[in-house]
């Protein structure tokens, strides 16, 4: 089946500094891949939807000059935490629909970012 | 607009007895519905969907949904639980004016007791 990657699995940085993490559609290309955000215990939240080529569309609420998406080729998407801070700590999982597949996706591993 | 309501946020059932996960759902399209399972720090991984053709919807390790319109449900059930079926669930739902968006309920933690 299709496999969507997340690099890296696990990260900390310090409270002030910008954050990258990546998402690839390894053996399919996906013009449109989702971010999510979930907190422990929690749902997962529609941050935003990347579109290649063009600019994210982001969801209500989120801030668009805080987390910088990217969608630079058909399989890769980057997400950028920017000025990151302790309450940006969470789970980060991005997914990519499946051509043909009515709106199936598959979702990366997730990365588990911490803010100290 | 899209809702998914899954009732009860902790289920647990001991091995070898059903299990049933509930979920509701709001949609003004025709809803493409799903079940995803979480295991700890891990991504999701999808049990089984719905997409508008047989209303009972068979997934993978036993799992089977059915799509009740009248009732506006998706309940997950499995006949026997596994100590591996423990993990999170997630209902969620799509249509197809919404871009592949999924909107998730909120979860349910399965816990299995031998």
């Amino acid at each position: 089946g299709a496999v969507v990657s997340q690099h890296p699995s696990r990260v900390i940085c310090k409270s002030g500094t910008s954050v990258k993490i990546e998402c690839r559609s390894l053996d399919f290309q996906a013009t449109t891949m989702f971010w999510y955000r979930q907190f422990p215990k929690q749902s997962l939240m529609l941050m935003a939807t990347s579109n290649e080529g063009s600019k994210a569309t982001y969801e209500q609420g989120v801030e668009k000059d805080k987390f910088l998406i990217n969608h630079a080729s058909l399989t890769l998407s980057t997400l950028t935490v920017t000025s990151a801070h302790p309450e940006d700590s969470s789970f980060y999982i991005c997914s990519a629909p499946v051509s043909g597949g009515a709106y199936e996706q598959y979702f990366g591993p997730g990365t588990r970012l911490t803010v100290t | 607009a899209q809702s998914v309501t899954q009732l009860g946020s902790h289920v647990s059932v001991s091995e070898g007895a059903l299990v049933l996960l509930r979920c509701n759902y709001s949609s003004s399209v025709p809803p493409y519905l799903f079940w995803y399972v979480q295991y700890p720090n891990q991504g999701l991984q999808l049990l089984l969907k719905y997409t508008s053709a047989a209303t009972l919807v068979k997934g993978i390790n036993g799992f089977e949904a059915e799509f009740k319109k009248s009732e506006t449900s998706f309940h997950l059930t499995k006949p026997s639980a596994h100590m591996s079926d423990a993990a999170e669930y997630f209902c969620a739902v799509s249509g197809y004016n919404q871009g592949g968006k999924l909107i998730f309920g909120q979860g349910t933690e399965l816990s299995v007791k031998p």
